[in-house]
Protein backbone atom coordinates (compact mmCIF):
# COMPACT_ATOMS: atom_id res chain seq x y z
CA UNK A 1 0.00 0.00 0.00
CA UNK A 2 1.29 3.11 -0.24
CA UNK A 3 1.75 5.76 2.36
CA UNK A 4 0.69 9.24 2.60
CA UNK A 5 1.39 11.01 5.68
CA UNK A 6 -0.09 13.79 7.43
CA UNK A 7 0.64 15.44 10.65
CA UNK A 8 -0.39 16.44 12.94
CA UNK A 9 -3.66 13.89 13.36
CA UNK A 10 -5.54 16.11 15.39
CA UNK A 11 -5.37 20.58 15.74
CA UNK A 12 -7.88 22.30 17.85
CA UNK A 13 -7.83 25.98 17.20
CA UNK A 14 -9.59 29.12 18.39
CA UNK A 15 -12.11 30.77 15.87
CA UNK A 16 -9.58 33.82 14.30
CA UNK A 17 -6.73 31.49 14.69
CA UNK A 18 -4.51 30.40 12.18
CA UNK A 19 -4.26 26.81 11.04
CA UNK A 20 -1.86 24.49 9.14
CA UNK A 21 -1.11 20.99 8.73
CA UNK A 22 1.22 18.95 6.19
CA UNK A 23 0.97 16.19 3.97
CA UNK A 24 3.83 13.96 3.18
CA UNK A 25 3.06 12.64 -0.42
CA UNK A 26 3.92 8.86 -1.57
CA UNK A 27 7.44 8.97 -2.99
CA UNK A 28 7.36 9.46 -6.98
CA UNK A 29 3.36 10.62 -7.05
CA UNK A 30 2.87 14.22 -9.11
CA UNK A 31 -0.18 14.54 -8.35
CA UNK A 32 -1.46 15.77 -4.63
CA UNK A 33 -4.93 16.44 -3.96
CA UNK A 34 -6.74 18.15 -0.40
CA UNK A 35 -9.98 16.87 0.44
CA UNK A 36 -12.85 18.44 3.15
CA UNK A 37 -14.87 15.84 5.17
CA UNK A 38 -17.59 16.83 7.36
CA UNK A 39 -19.10 14.33 10.06
CA UNK A 40 -17.83 11.06 7.74
CA UNK A 41 -19.70 12.39 4.32
CA UNK A 42 -18.83 13.23 0.92
CA UNK A 43 -14.99 14.38 0.05
CA UNK A 44 -15.66 18.16 -1.02
CA UNK A 45 -12.72 18.50 -3.23
CA UNK A 46 -10.31 21.73 -2.27
CA UNK A 47 -7.19 21.81 -4.29
CA UNK A 48 -5.49 19.96 -6.68
CA UNK A 49 -1.45 19.82 -7.62
CA UNK A 50 0.74 18.54 -10.13
CA UNK A 51 4.69 18.65 -9.72
CA UNK A 52 3.94 21.22 -7.06
CA UNK A 53 1.88 23.36 -8.94
CA UNK A 54 -1.53 24.14 -7.94
CA UNK A 55 -3.80 23.88 -10.99
CA UNK A 56 -7.49 23.80 -9.66
CA UNK A 57 -9.01 25.10 -6.64
CA UNK A 58 -12.80 25.91 -5.42
CA UNK A 59 -13.08 29.61 -4.11
CA UNK A 60 -13.13 28.90 -0.78
CA UNK A 61 -9.57 28.05 -0.75
CA UNK A 62 -8.22 31.69 -3.08
CA UNK A 63 -9.91 33.51 -0.21
CA UNK A 64 -9.24 32.06 3.20
CA UNK A 65 -6.66 29.14 2.40
CA UNK A 66 -3.00 28.94 1.99
CA UNK A 67 -2.07 25.65 0.07
CA UNK A 68 1.44 24.93 -1.66
CA UNK A 69 4.10 22.14 -2.20
CA UNK A 70 7.36 23.50 -1.65
CA UNK A 71 8.68 20.06 -2.96
CA UNK A 72 7.94 16.68 -4.00
CA UNK A 73 8.08 15.56 -0.64
CA UNK A 74 5.91 17.99 1.63
CA UNK A 75 2.89 19.94 1.10
CA UNK A 76 0.89 22.30 3.09
CA UNK A 77 -2.61 23.65 3.83
CA UNK A 78 -3.07 26.26 5.60
CA UNK A 79 -6.11 28.23 7.18
CA UNK A 80 -5.56 32.25 7.82
CA UNK A 81 -8.19 32.66 9.89
CA UNK A 82 -10.35 29.58 11.50
CA UNK A 83 -14.23 30.04 11.17
CA UNK A 84 -16.25 26.73 12.94
CA UNK A 85 -17.18 25.96 9.36
CA UNK A 86 -13.88 24.91 9.07
CA UNK A 87 -14.28 22.28 11.60
CA UNK A 88 -13.56 18.44 9.60
CA UNK A 89 -11.23 15.78 8.46
CA UNK A 90 -8.74 17.28 6.01
CA UNK A 91 -7.67 14.60 3.48
CA UNK A 92 -4.63 14.36 1.60
CA UNK A 93 -3.93 12.07 -1.32
CA UNK A 94 -1.42 11.47 -3.86
CA UNK A 95 -1.38 9.65 -6.76
CA UNK A 96 0.68 9.49 -9.83
CA UNK A 97 -1.74 11.74 -12.31
CA UNK A 98 -5.39 12.41 -12.70
CA UNK A 99 -6.18 8.86 -13.98
CA UNK A 100 -4.79 6.93 -11.16
CA UNK A 101 -5.88 5.84 -8.28
CA UNK A 102 -5.50 8.27 -5.60
CA UNK A 103 -4.28 6.91 -2.15
CA UNK A 104 -4.86 8.77 1.28
CA UNK A 105 -3.66 9.81 4.49
CA UNK A 106 -5.16 9.32 7.72
CA UNK A 107 -5.78 12.86 7.56
CA UNK A 108 -5.65 15.69 10.09
CA UNK A 109 -8.95 16.29 11.89
CA UNK A 110 -9.33 19.99 12.79
CA UNK A 111 -11.85 21.41 15.75
CA UNK A 112 -12.38 24.77 15.72
CA UNK A 113 -13.49 25.98 19.10
CA UNK B 1 -25.46 20.89 -8.31
CA UNK B 2 -23.58 17.44 -7.23
CA UNK B 3 -21.74 16.06 -10.44
CA UNK B 4 -21.78 12.70 -9.21
CA UNK B 5 -24.55 11.50 -7.65
CA UNK B 6 -25.02 7.95 -5.56
CA UNK B 7 -27.96 6.33 -4.33
CA UNK B 8 -28.92 4.98 -1.98
CA UNK B 9 -27.83 7.06 0.49
CA UNK B 10 -27.91 4.40 2.91
CA UNK B 11 -28.64 0.47 2.54
CA UNK B 12 -28.92 -2.00 5.27
CA UNK B 13 -28.45 -5.75 3.69
CA UNK B 14 -28.49 -9.49 5.85
CA UNK B 15 -25.13 -11.15 5.70
CA UNK B 16 -24.78 -13.19 2.94
CA UNK B 17 -27.40 -11.09 0.81
CA UNK B 18 -26.54 -8.90 -2.01
CA UNK B 19 -25.63 -5.26 -1.98
CA UNK B 20 -26.09 -2.90 -4.66
CA UNK B 21 -25.04 0.77 -5.00
CA UNK B 22 -25.41 3.24 -8.09
CA UNK B 23 -23.31 6.31 -9.10
CA UNK B 24 -24.60 8.54 -11.84
CA UNK B 25 -22.86 11.53 -13.46
CA UNK B 26 -24.89 14.52 -14.33
CA UNK B 27 -21.66 16.30 -16.14
CA UNK B 28 -20.86 14.84 -19.27
CA UNK B 29 -17.20 15.87 -18.85
CA UNK B 30 -16.29 13.15 -16.74
CA UNK B 31 -14.60 9.81 -17.59
CA UNK B 32 -12.62 7.45 -15.49
CA UNK B 33 -14.48 6.15 -12.44
CA UNK B 34 -13.45 4.94 -9.09
CA UNK B 35 -15.38 3.23 -5.98
CA UNK B 36 -13.84 4.02 -2.69
CA UNK B 37 -14.38 2.11 0.66
CA UNK B 38 -14.07 4.59 3.87
CA UNK B 39 -14.32 2.47 6.94
CA UNK B 40 -15.50 4.59 10.08
CA UNK B 41 -12.91 6.54 11.67
CA UNK B 42 -10.13 5.36 8.38
CA UNK B 43 -9.42 6.92 5.26
CA UNK B 44 -10.89 6.16 1.94
CA UNK B 45 -9.46 3.12 0.14
CA UNK B 46 -9.64 2.27 -3.56
CA UNK B 47 -11.65 -0.63 -3.97
CA UNK B 48 -12.29 -0.92 -7.99
CA UNK B 49 -11.67 1.07 -11.00
CA UNK B 50 -13.13 1.35 -14.11
CA UNK B 51 -12.28 3.05 -17.33
CA UNK B 52 -14.37 1.62 -20.11
CA UNK B 53 -17.60 -0.10 -20.72
CA UNK B 54 -18.67 -3.18 -19.26
CA UNK B 55 -18.17 -4.98 -15.95
CA UNK B 56 -15.50 -5.98 -13.97
CA UNK B 57 -14.94 -8.57 -10.97
CA UNK B 58 -12.86 -8.99 -8.43
CA UNK B 59 -13.82 -11.57 -5.58
CA UNK B 60 -17.14 -10.82 -4.12
CA UNK B 61 -16.98 -7.34 -5.72
CA UNK B 62 -18.45 -6.69 -9.20
CA UNK B 63 -18.57 -3.33 -10.89
CA UNK B 64 -20.62 -1.99 -14.12
CA UNK B 65 -20.00 1.49 -16.32
CA UNK B 66 -22.57 2.24 -18.99
CA UNK B 67 -20.60 5.56 -20.42
CA UNK B 68 -23.36 6.49 -22.79
CA UNK B 69 -25.74 7.27 -19.70
CA UNK B 70 -22.53 7.79 -17.42
CA UNK B 71 -23.83 5.19 -14.88
CA UNK B 72 -21.69 3.14 -12.82
CA UNK B 73 -22.95 0.83 -10.22
CA UNK B 74 -21.33 -2.00 -7.38
CA UNK B 75 -22.63 -5.12 -6.52
CA UNK B 76 -21.12 -6.86 -3.38
CA UNK B 77 -22.32 -10.33 -3.13
CA UNK B 78 -22.25 -12.89 0.05
CA UNK B 79 -21.82 -9.18 2.00
CA UNK B 80 -20.36 -9.66 5.49
CA UNK B 81 -20.51 -7.42 8.75
CA UNK B 82 -16.80 -6.06 7.61
CA UNK B 83 -18.16 -4.97 4.59
CA UNK B 84 -19.93 -2.34 6.44
CA UNK B 85 -18.48 0.98 5.46
CA UNK B 86 -18.91 4.62 3.60
CA UNK B 87 -18.94 3.48 -0.40
CA UNK B 88 -17.94 7.08 -2.27
CA UNK B 89 -17.54 7.27 -6.14
CA UNK B 90 -15.38 9.08 -7.84
CA UNK B 91 -14.63 10.47 -11.48
CA UNK B 92 -12.32 12.00 -12.92
CA UNK B 93 -13.14 15.37 -14.32
CA UNK B 94 -12.40 16.56 -17.65
CA UNK B 95 -13.21 19.79 -17.85
CA UNK B 96 -11.16 20.57 -15.00
CA UNK B 97 -7.97 19.29 -12.99
CA UNK B 98 -9.67 17.24 -10.41
CA UNK B 99 -11.26 14.09 -9.18
CA UNK B 100 -14.78 14.57 -7.86
CA UNK B 101 -16.96 12.12 -5.54
CA UNK B 102 -19.98 11.45 -4.50
CA UNK B 103 -21.73 12.05 -1.35
CA UNK B 104 -21.48 8.44 -0.78
CA UNK B 105 -23.54 5.29 0.65
CA UNK B 106 -23.68 4.23 3.87
CA UNK B 107 -23.85 0.69 3.93
CA UNK B 108 -24.76 -1.84 6.90
CA UNK B 109 -24.30 -5.42 7.24
CA UNK B 110 -26.47 -7.12 9.52
CA UNK B 111 -25.20 -10.09 11.44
Amino acid sequence: DAAVTQKPRYLIKMKGQEAEMKCIPEKGHTAVFWYQQKQSKELKFLIYFQNQQPLDQIDMVKERFSAVCPSSSLCSLGIRTCEAEDSALYLCSSSQGLQNTLYFGAGTRLSVL
Amino acid sequence: QQKVQQSPESLIVPEGGMASLNCTSSDRNVDYFWWYRQHSGKSPKMLMSIFSNGEKEEGRFTVHLNKASLHTSLHIRDSQPSDSALYLCAARDTNAYKVIFGKGTHLHVLP
